[in-house]
């Protein structure tokens, strides 16, 4: 069974806002990832977060994790319309396991 | 930055032929590669993951005589997918890392097949 499970499935927002998607898993992680996808595209690595961490930023991303809630939320501010992507976390043990992803639309 | 090269990036076969897939880390070696499958607007399903001389390790349901996994080198791994049918139409991703699970994967662009 799917590891992540992400909310929201779909998100549109209008150019400037922030968008903040959310990922929940179920078992104990090594780290989570969160990667990019653009249409019909490999994905992009944004950011890593360990066990022993609970907040990592990264330019205008910013991850969070809570691990006695087994879960992340990546926000991304001051959006563009560039962001226009899908977003995926992943959850690593002794293998990695992507979540459901969340379809971000950014309207300019 | 580390970069994976995947060819083709479409193919278009007929039922019953095989296909080849190439993954190649450019610019570093790659320990451990993976390849996913992912069907339009769904998530990433490991397929399996292979290292580097030995055997592929398959995913529950994956099966391996149906693709077949070759990783010879430190910087290339190729999927065949043999014999296929329609059903084996989707996207195939491949990805690679420079430190084995659990650390960063860098991905190639993906492959398109499609079977008729």
């Amino acid at each position: 069974s799917q590891q992540g499970e992400e909310d929201p499935q779909a998100l549109s927002i209008q150019e400037g806002e922030n968008a903040t998607m959310n990922c929940s898993y179920k078992t104990s992680i090594n780290n989570l990832q969160w990667y990019r996808q653009n249409s019909g595209r490999g994905l992009v690595h944004l950011i890593l977060i360990r066990s022993n961490e609970r907040e990592k930023h990264s330019g205008r991303l910013r991850v969070t994790l809570d691990t006695s809630k087994k879960s992340s939320s990546l926000l991304i501010t001051a959006s563009r319309a560039a962001d226009t992507a899908s977003y995926f976390c992943a959850t690593v043990t002794y293998k990695y396991i992507f979540g459901t992803g969340t379809r971000l639309k950014v309207l300019a | 930055g580390a970069v994976v090269s995947q060819h083709p990036s479409w193919v278009i076969c007929k039922s019953g032929t095989s296909v080849k897939i190439e993954c190649r880390s450019l610019d570093f070696q790659a320990t451990t590669m993976f390849w996913y499958r992912q069907f339009p607007k769904q998530s990433l399903m490991l397929m399996a993951t292979s290292n580097e001389g030995s055997k592929a390790t398959y995913e529950q349901g994956v099966e391996k005589d149906k693709f077949l996994i070759n990783h010879a080198s430190l910087t290339l791994s190729t999927l065949t997918v043999t014999s296929a049918h329609p059903e084996d139409s989707s996207f195939y991703i491949c990805s690679a890392s420079d430190r084995g699970v659990g650390n960063i994967q860098y991905f190639g662009a993906g492959t398109r097949l499609s079977v008729l």
